[in-house]
């Protein structure tokens, strides 16, 4: 079994529409992050978190929200989608670093390939 | 903001050359420089990653070259197969050893058998 699942793998949606995608992963990381993918511009940090009760916002955070239900899922929403939101998103896990603090490797999930017309 | 380039955006190689994809950054804190390769309809995977206490490190036919002077790091893959055909990001991290990591915007590798 993958070690970070995320559902739904495609989703086609309306603007306006809330639209939530879930992440989960059995590593057993406290780190869990959520990236946007866009042709051409790389993985944008969305939001992240350290640890259950610890939420973050990063580069691109408007329009978006999260929510921590437990160290293994992490769930992004999108409260009221609008076209220049379509895009491939992945979840991603990290553990503990090496001494020094540098966090470890991040595994992201297959991705959600979203579509809002 | 950081900022990380990566250049070229698209390489295309003979099966057996090799390839290199380089990376600069701005963040002189930074201290952790990962590469990642993305096969098509999959998420990025780690594939070598090196940190600034070294200045080259090899795995097989994959290598990464760290110049902390100039802020820049390189990805040598030698040898190259057409199973290495993808598209490869580098990433820093930024705001201090703690920091979350920001990607290039990616190289799309093609390897013609």
């Amino acid at each position: 079994d993958a070690d970070v699942t995320q559902t739904p793998r495609n989703r086609i949606t309306k603007t306006g529409k809330r639209i939530m995608l879930e992440c989960s992963q059995t590593k057993g990381h406290d780190r869990m992050y959520w990236y946007r993918q866009d042709p051409g511009l790389g993985l944008q940090l969305i939001y992240y978190s350290f640890d259950v009760k610890d939420i973050n916002k990063g580069e691109i955070s408007d329009g978006y929200s999260v929510s921590r239900q437990a160290q293994a899922k992490f769930s992004l929403s999108l409260e009221s989608a609008i076209p220049n939101q379509t895009a491939l998103y992945f979840c991603a896990t990290s553990g503990p670093g090496l001494a020094g603090g540098i966090f470890g490797e991040q595994f992201f999930g297959p991705g959600t390939r979203l579509t809002v017309l | 903001g950081e900022n990380v380039e990566q250049h070229p955006s698209t390489l295309s190689v003979q099966e057996g050359d090799s390839a290199v994809i380089k990376c600069t950054y701005s963040d002189s804190a930074s201290n952790y420089f990962p590469w990642y390769k993305q096969e098509l309809g999959k998420g990025p995977q780690l594939i070598i990653d090196i940190r600034s206490n070294v200045g080259e490190k090899k795995d097989q036919r994959i290598a990464v070259t760290l110049n902390k002077t100039a802020k820049h790091f390189s990805l040598h893959i030698t040898e190259t197969q057409p199973e290495d055909s993808a598209v490869y990001f580098c990433a820093v991290n930024y705001g201090g050893s703690q920091g979350n990591l920001i990607f290039g915007k990616g190289t799309k590798l093609s390897v013609k058998p």
